[in-house]
């Protein structure tokens, strides 16, 4: 089957770094998204990687490694603003999203 | 109005009424998704239109009834739910199926079935 494992919950300080892991086993791989939900609000696109490697957009970096079925989120500079649940999804060779449960990241003051 | 929009965003309903939800995109997407979100566990694809036709119906009980009239408009009409069906129900839509194309979700609609 398909499976896509994050951790439920994490907490980190405000200001500083914290990276959300995502491991997946698909039927195939046509790229891996990473959204942001606040509490009662729609998920928000945040990053796509197909390819091996680091992609820096501002204080949000994701890596992938496909040899290892494994993403990670990295988030910067930690704001309150940040606390949301985060969410990993994998593109399978139906170029179908494959869901994770989602992190909800807590950032106290 | 821009994006997606849904309503309505909170709806309570007994386990013998009828009731409908409503998505609208304002994007010019061709590719229409309703999602299924309970706490805890992944995004349960339901649905799935494109250019107007379903292409995906993941063994949705049949209680659900989903209705595209058009690329711009998704409904999903509800009869005799179960108190498990609650959840927060959440529509998206993207360029068209078939590719990695980003997906854009609506704010949802929060049902409990009492």
């Amino acid at each position: 089957g398909q499976n896509i494992d994050q951790p439920t919950e994490m907490t980190a300080t405000e200001g500083a770094i914290v990276q959300i892991n995502c491991t997946y086993q698909t039927s195939g791989f046509n790229g891996l998204f990473w959204y942001q939900q606040h509490a009662g609000e729609a998920p928000t696109f945040l990053s796509y990687n197909v390819l091996d490697g680091l992609e820096e957009k501002g204080r949000f970096s994701s890596f992938l490694s496909r040899s290892k079925g494994y993403s990670y989120l990295l988030l910067k500079e930690l704001q309150m603003k940040d606390s949301a649940s985060y969410l990993c999804a994998v593109v399978d060779s139906n170029y179908q999203l494959i869901w994770g449960a989602g992190t909800k990241l807590i950032i106290k003051p | 109005e821009t994006g997606v929009t849904q309503t309505p965003r909170h709806l309570v309903m007994g386990m013998t009424n009828k009731k409908s939800l409503k998505c609208e995109q304002h994007l010019g997407h061709n590719a229409m998704y309703w999602y299924k979100q309970s706490a805890k566990k992944p995004l349960e694809l339901m649905f799935v239109y494109n250019f107007k036709e379903q292409t995906e119906n993941n063994s949705v009980p049949s209680r659900f009834s989903p209705e595209c009239p058009n690329s711009s408009h998704l409904f999903l009409h509800l009869h005799t739910l179960q108190p498990e069906d609650s959840a927060l129900y959440l529509c998206a839509s993207s360029q068209e199926t078939g590719t990695y194309n980003e997906q854009f979700f609506g704010p949802g609609t929060r049902l409990t079935v009492l």
